[in-house]
């Protein structure tokens, strides 16, 4: 398997700018989480889906934020309007069920100057 | 609400020698998952070992092992015969009940020198 995918991998964009990050799950897993890592404040779950539909969202810093699974094999992270303080890497990771393993894809780094 | 904890920021290891990496956790559910994940510099996650809290034998997966003490809620990594590719940040990572969500602890860097 190709394992988890994401793009871009990396993102330059201004303050204000609409971002949207992409992410294709390993074929048969269906769990997807949406993760973000900065310096600050580590690796933190921002939302996570079950079978395309969205389970927890409690980590969405804020209605900027969104995300959506039209169907198995994608899902997307969006950030709109994006502010300095969004520039981090952004993982998309999934599972075969909720015991098992999370898979993590490369990660996109966004930088929003 | 669950914790993890990874007291070490930095470790330091010569090559072929083993090296453990602490973790301690928090959390009054009494089924939960324990997780160790690398992180290279190139920055992927890579899964590394699972330890289920109901399992009666400590996890190995090559010359990574997992020292699960449940009573000191400890999860240590253990990697054996250390090689240069291990220099990485290590997390360790918690699931409880039924959810999937993970919370991870701050990182570990190891350095593995010759």
């Amino acid at each position: 398997d190709a394992g988890v995918i994401q793009s871009p991998r990396h993102e330059v964009t201004e303050m204000g700018q609409e971002v949207t990050l992409r992410c294709k799950p390993i074929s048969g897993h269906d769990y997807l989480f949406w993760y973000r890592q900065t310096m600050m404040r580590g690796l933190e779950l921002l939302i996570y889906f079950n079978n395309n539909v969205p389970i927890d969202d409690s980590g969405m810093p804020e209605d900027r934020f969104s995300a959506k699974m039209p169907n198995a094999s994608f899902s997307t992270l969006k950030i709109q309007p994006s502010e300095p303080r969004d520039s981090a890497v952004y993982f998309c990771a999934s599972s075969y069920s909720e015991d098992y393993e999370q898979y993590f894809g490369p990660g996109t780094r966004l930088t929003v100057t | 609400a669950q914790k993890i904890t990874q007291t070490q920021p930095g470790m330091f290891v010569q090559e072929k020698e083993a090296v453990t990496l602490d973790c301690t956790y928090d959390t009054s559910d009494p089924s939960y998952g324990l997780f160790w994940y690398k992180q290279p510099s190139s920055g992927e996650m890579i899964f590394l070992i699972y330890q289920g809290s109901y399992d009666q034998q400590n996890a190995t997966e090559g010359r990574y092992s997992l020292n699960f003490q449940k009573a000191r809620k400890s999860a240590n990594l253990v990697i054996s015969a250390s090689q240069l590719g291990d220099s990485a940040m290590y997390f360790c990572a918690m699931r409880t009940g039924t959810a999937s969500k993970l919370t991870f602890g701050t990182g570990t860097r190891l350095q593995v020198t010759l």
